[in-house]
C-alpha cells in the first residue's frame, strides 16, 4: 500500500528566502507525482506534474524534482513571497485513477 | 475558461437529513472523482467514475452514494449525515489515461448540526 509523507509539516520563512519542501513515497511504481497548493478553506490548485519518466519540471519560481528509485520528490520555491503562504500537498499517482496524498506542508512567508 | 465547478460552496445540514453536493466540469474529461478532506488531513478518495463506470473505494461508507447522469455532471449524495461527515468535499476530473493530471474544483464545505 502506497504511503506518502511530507516533511516538514510546517515551515516559516522570511520573504525572499529560497526553500525546499520534501515528499517521500513508499512504492516507486507510480505513474506520476503531482504537487498542489491549497489555500485555507479552498480547493486544490495543481502546480506541477512530473511523469514517472521525467526528472524535473519547472514553472516560474517553482521547480519540482522526482527520484523514483529513492522514493522522493522535492518542490523548490525560489525567492519566496507572502503570497506563497499556503499548504502544499504532494500526491503520488499509483495508477487505476488513484492519487495518494501526503498530509501537506503548511508554509508561512513573512514580509 | 475550462473548469471544475462545485455547488454549493457551503452547505449546512442537520444530523440525518439527506444532502446532495453537485459538481460540473467543462473540460470534457472522462473521469470524475469525489474526495473527502477533514481538517488538517489529506484528501481521501471516496469513489470515481470512469465514463459511466462507478468505482467505489473499499472503505467508503454505504452512507455515501454518487450519480453521474452525463459527462459534465456528478453528484455526491450523503443519505444520513452524521457529525463525523463534516468535511470539505472535493470534486476532481482527469482525462482517460491513468497518468493524466487531476483538476480540482473549489470544494464544498459541509457542516452537520
Amino acid at each position: 500500500k502506497q504511503e506518502v509523507t511530507q516533511i516538514p509539516a510546517a515551515l516559516s520563512v522570511p520573504e525572499g528566502e529560497n526553500l525546499v519542501l520534501n515528499c517521500s513515497f513508499t512504492d516507486s511504481a507510480i505513474y506520476n507525482l503531482q504537487w498542489f497548493r491549497q489555500d485555507p478553506g479552498k480547493g486544490l490548485t495543481s502546480l506541477l506534474l512530473i511523469q514517472s519518466s521525467q526528472r524535473e519540471q519547472t514553472s516560474g519560481r517553482l521547480n519540482a524534482s522526482l527520484d523514483k528509485s529513492s522514493g522522493r520528490s522535492t518542490l523548490y520555491i525560489a525567492a519566496s513571497q507572502p503570497g506563497d503562504s499556503a499548504t502544499y500537498l504532494c500526491a503520488a499517482n499509483t495508477g487505476f485513477q488513484k492519487l495518494v496524498f501526503g498530509t501537506g506542508t503548511r508554509l508561512l512567508v513573512s514580509p | 475558461d475550462a473548469m471544475v465547478i462545485q455547488n454549493p460552496r457551503y452547505q449546512v445540514t442537520q444530523f440525518g437529513k439527506p444532502v446532495t453536493l453537485s459538481c460540473s466540469q467543462t473540460l470534457n474529461h472522462n473521469v470524475m472523482y469525489w474526495y473527502q478532506q477533514k481538517s488538517s488531513q489529506a484528501p481521501k478518495l471516496l469513489f470515481h467514475y470512469y465514463d459511466k463506470d462507478f468505482n467505489n473505494e473499499a472503505d467508503t461508507p454505504d452512507n455515501f452514494q454518487s450519480r453521474r447522469p452525463n459527462t459534465s455532471f456528478c453528484f455526491l449524495d450523503i443519505r444520513s449525515p452524521g457529525l463525523g461527515d463534516a468535511a470539505m468535499y472535493l470534486c476532481a476530473t482527469s482525462g482517460r489515461t491513468g497518468g493524466n493530471e487531476q483538476y480540482f474544483g473549489p470544494g464544498t464545505r459541509l457542516t452537520v448540526t
